[in-house]
């Protein structure tokens, strides 16, 4: 069954650094999404991308944070200087075009640790 | 800012009784709800979702019920079975065109004692 993959599963950076957080979605999907889960709090959604570009944004998808698909596979999540508060389970979903929104597909996530 | 609240972090049940997760809202707008189960390690999956046209979706061992009036919404999965235990969280999203975003409760853990 096809699934979304994100990697890597757990990445380790210094604040001020910028991460790249990688997800491959579903294949024929269309629409894509990063949610965040900080630890002990709920899954909070960051972004929706459609389209080459971003279709909703939450007030915690700041300047910091930027969204690519760079080759038609992967999608990505980019954190330009990582703040300690970064720190949480970072999810990539995604949903074909036909699907109604309880057709996110969710990977597995990458832990991000911010020291 | 809680839209949507899980009240209870917690829930443990006997294997083969009737395990009822809850949800409460506040944002009227809201017309689609949904249920993800998740287990570590691993992102959340769906499990069952209901528009807010009707007050019960039935899927197998689970039933989502919804009470508009209230702003509640309940999970019944019975009988539990052991491979149930997990995190448990309510989504819920405004259906309109161009709203792709999904508003979770905090979660239920789920124990199913054999």
């Amino acid at each position: 069954e096809p699934e979304v993959t994100q990697t890597p599963s757990h990445q380790v950076t210094q604040m001020g650094q910028e991460v790249i957080l990688r997800c491959v979605p579903i294949s024929n999907h269309l629409y894509f999404y990063w949610y965040r889960q900080i630890l002990g709090q709920k899954v909070e959604f960051l972004v929706s991308f459609y389209n080459n570009e971003i279709s909703e944004k939450s007030e915690i998808f700041d300047d910091q944070f930027s969204v690519e698909r760079p080759d038609g596979s992967n999608f990505t999540l980019k954190i330009r200087s990582t703040k300690l508060e970064d720190s949480a389970m970072y999810f990539c979903a995604s949903r074909p075009a036909s699907g109604r929104i309880y057709e996110q597909y969710f990977g597995p996530g990458t832990r991000l640790t911010v020291t | 800012d809680q839209q949507v609240k899980q009240n209870s972090p917690s829930l443990s049940v006997q294997e083969g009784r009737i395990s009822i997760l809850n949800c409460d809202y506040t944002n009227s707008m809201f017309d689609y709800f949904l249920w993800y189960k998740k287990y570590p390690a691993e992102g959340p999956t769906f499990l069952i979702s209901i528009s807010s046209i009707k007050d019960k979706n039935e899927d197998g061992r689970f039933t989502v019920f919804l009470n508009k009036s209230a702003k509640h919404l309940s999970l019944h999965i019975v009988p539990s079975q052991p491979g149930d235990s997990a995190v448990y969280f309510c989504a819920a999203s405004e259906s309109n065109f161009g709203n792709e975003k999904l508003t979770f409760g905090t979660g239920t853990r789920l124990t199913i004692i054999p």
